[in-house]
């Protein structure tokens, strides 16, 4: 069985650009879940969708936002990008309490 | 919220050598889970045990909730187990995995 996939796997933008990143969940899986890794340290939450809701969101401005499509894939955007924003987003699916992680996208603000 | 706390930060092991990773927890928890980094960034499953003790291999975990810790040993290790291990947990109704700060391990050969 497929995993979680996301795309792109890297990308590079600039100060002020708007990103997309996409996630598609394992097959059944009906929760997704975002999360923030910059370097170094261990990742942090910004937000996780169930049957296309918001369930939570973390500590993050409203900069970011994402929504959850009817096949249950995802998308994270991230507007008005700043360098701090350059870190690793990985994209989570549950069906239960355990969660299941993508392979990450990488993005990289100049 | 809940904090995660990890020790040790790094640890140098001998191939073969056996080890133990630690993490302490600030309140109950509904999920805790081991993950392992590797170099490309992916995070591997190792164990979801919000209470008791599971084996898998080489690898086994015990979490004592009433404690507020798990632990996850590590045993005969290999050059293929370097990398970064992460304890995450959650006490919300949502799924909002709280990361520890990891503990590097390197295991030479």
């Amino acid at each position: 069985d497929a995993g979680v996939t996301q795309s792109p796997t890297h990308l590079i933008k600039t100060r002020g650009q708007q990103v997309t990143l996409r996630c598609s969940p394992i097959s059944g899986h009906k929760s997704v879940s975002w999360y923030q890794q910059v370097l170094g340290q261990g990742p942090q939450f910004i937000f996780q969708y169930y049957e296309k809701e918001e369930r939570g969101r973390g500590n993050f401005p409203d900069r970011f936002s994402a929504r959850q499509f009817p096949n249950y894939s995802s998308e994270l955007n991230v507007n008005a990008l700043l360098l701090g924003d350059s870190a690793l987003y990985l994209c989570a699916s549950s069906l239960g309490n355990e969660q299941y992680f993508g392979p990450g996208t990488r993005l990289t603000v100049t | 919220g809940i904090q995660v706390e990890q020790s040790p930060p790094d640890l140098i092991l001998q191939e073969g050598a056996n080890s133990t990773l630690r993490c302490n927890f600030s309140d109950s928890v509904n999920n805790l889970q081991w993950f392992h980094q590797n170099p490309w960034g992916q995070l591997i499953n190792l164990f979801y045990i919000p209470s008791g003790t599971k084996q898998n291999g080489r690898l086994s975990a015990t979490t004592v909730a009433t404690e507020r810790y798990s632990l996850l040993y590590i045993s005969s290790s290999q050059t293929t187990d370097s990398g970064v291990y992460f304890c995450a947990a959650t006490n919300t109704g949502f799924q909002k995995l709280v990361f520890g700060t990891g503990t590097r391990l390197l295991v030479s050969p």
